[in-house]
C-alpha cells in the first residue's frame, strides 16, 4: 500500500518560532509538493521538488522554505511562524511520468 | 499563473446525478485530474483525462475538452457517502488545484 506520511497531525506553535513539517514517501517518487489548504481557497502550492536538492517556488512561497536532502523526504520550514500561517498543510508526491498525486494525511498547524 | 474555476457548492438528492464543471486557463497542459476529499481527510484520486472525451469509471465519469479549457465530473446514482469536496486539478509542470466544489447529498 502506497504511503505518504506527515510527521504530525496537529501542531500548535508560537509566533516567531521556527517550524519544521516533515513528509516521507515510500513510492520512490521523483516529485514532491507542499500545499496549504484554507476554506474557500482550495489547495495552494507553496513549493515543489523534482529531485534531491532541487526545489521550485509554487504560488505562495513567501515565509516558507523547503529542504530535500533525500529522495523520500521533503521538509517544509516556516522560518518565523506567524498567525496567518495557521492552516492545513498537505504533502503530496507523484512519479515523474505519471502525475497522479498521493497525499499525506495533512498537518493542521495553529500559530498562536 | 494558472486559473482554475469550479462552483463552490452543489446540492443533490440521493440517487440523482450531479455534474461539476471546471474551466481552466493555464500556460500549458499535461492532463486534468479530479480528486475527492472528505472533511478532515486527504484528497484521493478519482480520474485523469489527457485526451478529449469521456472517461468512465463506475458511477463516476469525467469529460475533457482541451480546446474549450473545460472539464466536468459526473456523479451518477448519488449516495450519501458521496457528500464531499471535489477538486479539479491541472498538471502543467506542477499540479495546480481549483478551490473545490462541496457536494451535499440529501436523503
Amino acid at each position: 500500500d502506497v504511503k505518504v506520511t506527515q510527521s504530525s497531525r496537529y501542531l500548535v506553535k508560537r509566533t516567531g518560532e521556527k517550524v519544521f513539517l516533515e513528509c516521507v514517501q515510500d513510492m520512490d517518487h521523483e516529485n514532491m509538493f507542499w500545499y496549504r489548504q484554507d476554506p474557500g481557497l482550495g489547495l495552494r502550492l507553496i513549493y515543489f521538488s523534482y529531485d534531491v536538492k532541487m526545489k521550485e517556488k509554487g504560488d505562495i512561497p513567501e515565509g516558507y522554505s523547503v529542504s530535500r536532502e533525500k529522495k523520500e523526504r521533503f521538509s517544509l520550514i516556516l522560518e518565523s511562524a506567524s498567525t496567518n500561517q495557521t492552516s492545513m498543510y498537505l504533502c503530496a508526491s507523484t512519479a515523474l511520468t505519471k502525475a497522479e498525486a498521493f497525499f499525506g494525511q495533512g498537518t493542521r498547524l495553529t500559530v498562536v | 499563473g494558472q486559473n482554475i474555476d469550479q462552483p463552490t457548492e452543489m446540492t443533490a438528492t440521493e440517487g440523482a446525478i450531479v455534474q461539476i464543471n471546471c474551466t481552466y486557463q493555464t500556460s500549458g497542459f499535461n492532463g486534468l485530474f479530479w480528486y475527492q476529499q472528505h472533511a478532515g481527510e486527504a484528497p484521493t484520486f478519482l480520474s485523469y483525462n489527457v485526451l478529449d472525451g469521456l472517461e468512465e469509471k463506475g458511477r463516476f465519469s469525467s469529460f475533457l475538452s482541451r480546446s474549450k479549457g473545460y472539464s466536468y465530473l459526473l456523479l451518477k446514482e448519488l449516495q450519501m457517502k458521496d457528500s464531499a469536496s471535489y477538486l479539479c486539478a491541472v498538471w502543467v509542470y506542477k499540479l495546480s488545484f481549483g478551490a473545490g466544489t462541496t457536494v451535499t447529498v440529501r436523503a
